[in-house]
């Protein structure tokens, strides 16, 4: 059974940094083709790809964010982090982390974690 | 990495069908028949209903289709009824090696 939870504070301040783990379980990041995304969702607006780390511990960011965004993992702990710097209230949002496979079974996000809302705010 | 283009809003009677579009570029949508559909009911997080552009997972009815002609996908839902009420997102993978989202389309079952 393939679960993530996506975990991480609930409210940071401007300027800061935040750090979102993601602990998945049923899979393991060590199988080629596995990978974890991190995908956030700004109260009441659309759903935005950020980073994906793959099995390999290739990283994929979205331009906009590259400067800010660094995507991790410990195969150990079955974790992946992402950190963004220099937090702003447009950062406000529910943060995801969800799994791809590369491989016959479809390229999608085909589980998600609960997702982990983040409020920027002084 | 520009958003995929959705229209914001979609209705439809029970028993009916309604298509929501995903339109994209060459560099998303048009290069690759790796567009999926999630479908994600307020509070909720997405779930996967259509991969690889006209793949259901398991579990998921046959109600639901997606096609793809050039750089706009679509999703079909036929025989509407009011669970499906819901956001519902399109994503594409890019020439990037990287992901992008629709905006959103918002179902409404009347």
């Amino acid at each position: 059974q393939v679960t993530l939870r996506a975990s991480g504070p609930a409210l940071v301040k401007p300027t800061q940094t935040l750090t979102l783990t993601c602990t998945f379980s049923g899979f393991s990041l060590t199988t080629t083709g596995m990978c974890v995304n991190w995908i956030r969702q700004p109260p009441g607006k659309a759903l935005e790809w950020l980073a994906r780390i793959d099995w390999d511990d290739e990283k994929y960011y979205i331009t906009s964010l590259k400067t800010r965004l660094t995507i991790s993992k410990d195969t150990s702990k079955n974790q992946v982090v992402l950190t963004m710097t220099n937090m702003d209230p447009v950062d406000t949002a529910t943060y995801y982390c969800a799994r791809t496979r590369f491989d016959n079974s479809g390229w999608s996000f085909d589980y998600w974690g609960q997702g982990s809302l983040v409020t920027v705010s002084s | 990495q520009s958003a995929l283009t959705q229209p914001p809003s979609v209705s439809g009677s029970p028993g009916q069908s309604v298509t929501i579009s995903c339109t994209g570029t060459s560099s998303d949508v048009g290069s690759y028949n790796r567009v999926s559909w999630y479908q994600q009911p307020p509070g909720t997080a997405p779930k996967l209903m259509i991969y690889d552009v006209t793949n259901r997972p398991s579990g998921v009815p046959d109600r639901f289709s997606g096609s793809k002609s050039g750089n706009t996908a679509s999703l079909t839902i036929s025989g509407l009824q009011a669970e499906d009420e819901a956001d519902y997102y399109c994503s594409s993978y890019t020439t990037s090696s990287t992901w992008v989202f629709g905006g959103g389309t918002k179902l409404t079952v009347l």
